[in-house]
């Protein structure tokens, strides 16, 4: 198994420009999240799904956009690129039954710089 | 203030000592991780506690849910555990994840 795969791993914006962070995980897990972490900070929740056709907002979404399609993949789209935006974005999935919770694991990141 | 609070936010200590991170948060909670991020990025995922307690080779996390709080233990702590340790709470019904902000373990050889 390969486990989440996130792509591109890096990336370099200029103010405006738009792109998709994709995210694809072979786990057959029912949620699935996007995550930033800005230099020196804590992850903070960007957006989440908890199974194909439902999505709903984190801590911080404005600026992005999500969709999930199928179980595989959920990825993170960015309309129009601001220097705030600068940062690495993980992608991680779980499974979640009923109250029965498993660990989260995670993708490798995208650093993302917009100039 | 933060939902999720660790402490200490800095540690070094010298190889071979008994390391303690805590996590407290403030809201009822479904489940709790603790991760290992380390200099390079990546991010591990090393617990998931709903109650009582884990153990996997030099690692503990312990979790009271009435007293809302977790702790992570490394026994004979090594140059190789040095990461960043983060505690994430499953918030009770509104299935998202809630971070701490972190907890740098530097171990010295």
């Amino acid at each position: 198994n390969a486990g989440v795969t996130q792509t591109p791993k890096f990336r370099i914006l200029k103010i405006g420009q738009s792109m998709t962070l994709q995210c694809t995980q072979d786990m057959n897990h029912n949620y699935m999240y996007w995550y930033r972490q800005d230099p020196g900070m804590g992850l903070k929740l960007i957006y989440y799904s908890v199974g194909a056709g439902i999505t709903d907002k984190g801590e911080v979404p404005n600026g992005y956009n999500v969709s999930r399609s199928t179980t595989e993949d959920f990825p993170l789209r960015l309309e129009l690129a601001a220097p705030s935006q600068t940062s690495v974005y993980f992608c991680a999935s779980s499974q979640v039954l009923g109250r029965s919770y498993e660990k989260l694991f995670f993708g490798s990141g995208t650093q993302l710089s917009v100039l | 203030k933060n939902e999720v609070e660790q402490s200490p936010q800095n540690l070094t200590a010298q190889e071979g000592e008994f390391i303690t991170i805590n996590c407290s948060y403030s809201v009822g909670i479904s489940a709790l991780h603790w991760l290992q991020q380390h200099p390079g990025g990546g991010i591990v995922s090393l617990f998931m506690l709903s109650s009582g307690k884990k153990k996997h080779g030099r690692l503990i996390a312990t979790i009271n849910i009435q007293e809302k709080h977790s702790s992570l233990h490394i026994t004979a702590s090594h140059p190789r555990d040095s990461a960043v340790y983060i505690c994430a709470v499953i918030i009770q019904g509104a299935q998202k994840l809630v971070f701490g902000q972190g907890t740098r373990l530097t171990i010295n050889p």
